[in-house]
């Protein structure tokens, strides 16, 4: 059964600094692998989706990472704002085709300071 | 350009009510998704549609029933609500199965059972 790990549960960091956010999976047989960004009392915004062939993807100040034989994704922000203060989720899926099944982590709640 | 609307966006019920969120996506797309979202637990699949009258169980079913008579909507129904169905509900679509393809979601529904 896939199980989905983020850690830390937040960080704080100051405006301006690169940062890596860690997301770790326990199964390698993924099929795709999704990052979101939630903000408070809202939904969830899709923000780089890697394939299982892939090994990065890339978005602006967004870069996201997946090593399978690890069991891990990395979500780099670089440069970061005070815009950039939301949770992090990430999701993984095992299953293709049509069911595109999500298994979520429990997010990262970053803060970052003016 | 609404994407994914759901309706209502708060609610309280009392215990044993019933009621019907409603999830409505404009893009056309062919797979839709309910999910829960609880305090230190992630998001859970309840049910899924792989298009217009077909749904499925996904992760926690017990005591949703769905349904998918049109396209462009998926219902998520509580024939008794309960206090553990206090959560947030949040519903999703995806275009289609190709690999490359996420899933975009809705603001979600606030949900309180007394």
């Amino acid at each position: 059964k896939q199980e989905v790990t983020q850690i830390p549960a937040a960080l704080s960091v100051p405006e301006g600094e690169n940062l890596v956010l860690n997301c770790s999976f326990t199964d390698s047989a993924i099929y795709n692998l999704q990052w979101f960004r939630q903000d408070p009392g809202k939904g969830l915004t899709s923000l780089l989706l890697i394939q299982s062939s892939q090994r990065e993807q890339t978005s602006g100040r967004l870069n996201a990472s997946l090593d399978k034989s690890s069991g891990r994704s990395t979500l780099y922000i670089a440069a970061s704002q005070p815009g950039d203060s939301a949770t992090y989720l990430c999701a993984a899926s095992n299953y293709g085709g049509a069911t595109n099944k999500l298994i979520f982590g429990t997010g990262t709640l970053l803060a970052v300071q003016p | 350009n609404a994407g994914v609307t759901q309706t209502p966006k708060f609610r309280v019920l009392k215990t044993g009510q019933s009621m019907t969120l409603l999830c409505a996506q404009d893009m056309n797309h062919e797979y839709m998704y309910w999910y829960r979202q609880d305090p230190g637990m992630g998001l859970r699949l309840i049910h899924y549609s792989v298009g217009e009258g077909t749904t499925a169980k996904g992760e926690v079913p017990d005591g949703y029933n769905v349904s998918r008579l049109k396209k462009q909507n998926f219902l998520l129904g509580l024939e008794s609500a309960a206090p553990s169905q206090t959560s947030v509900y949040f519903c999703a679509s995806r275009m289609g199965s190709r690999t490359n393809q996420p899933q975009h979601f809705g603001d979600g529904t606030r949900l309180s059972i007394l």
